[in-house]
């Protein structure tokens, strides 16, 4: 099994500032790796995949980048509605895909 | 709009039975390869099982395997997971997923529904 260990686990930022959420693989997953948000009672968003592309409808103020086995989020101008908690997921043929611990981005 | 609707859920004793079932609507079910995910009360994210389009390929998390069935009616629009065996670690909010790009069995999911929670207690 592949861990995805994400770092910090909980990140204190304030509006407007720059969150950079980290996710490293115990393997190189290439760039075959996913981010999603999560707000409480909510399904997860999907963010980013390929390491670096935005899915539909996503602010640009989301980037990610990235390969191999280490892995940023950055959120820029951080909003009201992004304080959540981010997931990694890495979706490599094989081991089968695993997701991270989570980082929660709070106030 | 895309949507996937989870039911099924409830309380159930160690070693009984659940099925869950996931109604998509908003797209056509049977172009997509679909996953069921579950999260422990406050525990990360788990993927569970995962099917293509036409059944063909199946795949489970060791967790799963030789007591989970997943299934799907593309007809009906409907995803399904048999659990039997349930344990108390499978306790759960189990979430359906349509995959994006797969790579092989394992995918991202770019549509989740809001979960249908699992609880095996005695």
């Amino acid at each position: 099994e592949i861990v995805m260990t994400q770092s910090p686990a909980t990140l204190s930022v304030s509006p407007g500032e720059t969150a950079t959420l980290s996710c490293r693989a115990s393997q190189s997953v290439s760039s075959n790796l996913a981010w999603y948000q999560q707000k409480p009672g909510q399904a997860p968003r999907l963010l980013i995949y390929g390491a670096s592309t935005r899915a539909t409808g996503i602010p640009a103020r989301f980037s990610g980048s990235g390969s191999g086995t280490e892995f940023t989020l950055t959120i820029s101008s951080l909003q009201s509605e992004d304080f959540a908690v981010y997931s990694c997921q890495h979706y490599n043929y094989w081991p089968p895909t695993t997701f991270g611990q989570g980082t929660k981005v709070e106030i | 709009e895309v949507q996937l609707v989870e039911s099924g859920g409830g309380l159930v004793k160690p070693g009984g039975s659940l099925r869950l079932s996931c109604a998509a609507s908003g797209f056509t079910l049977s172009y997509y390869n679909m996953n069921w995910v579950r999260q422990a009360p406050g525990k990360g994210l788990q993927w569970v099982s995962y099917i293509s389009t036409s059944s063909d390929y199946i795949y489970y998390a060791d967790s799963a395997k030789g007591r989970f069935t997943i299934s799907r009616d593309n007809a009906k629009n409907s995803l399904y997971l048999q659990m039997n065996g349930l344990r108390a670690e499978d306790t759960a909010l189990y979430y359906c997923a349509r995959s994006g790009y797969c790579s092989g069995s394992s995918c991202y999911s770019d549509y989740w529904g809001q979960g249908t929670l699992v609880t095996v207690s005695s």
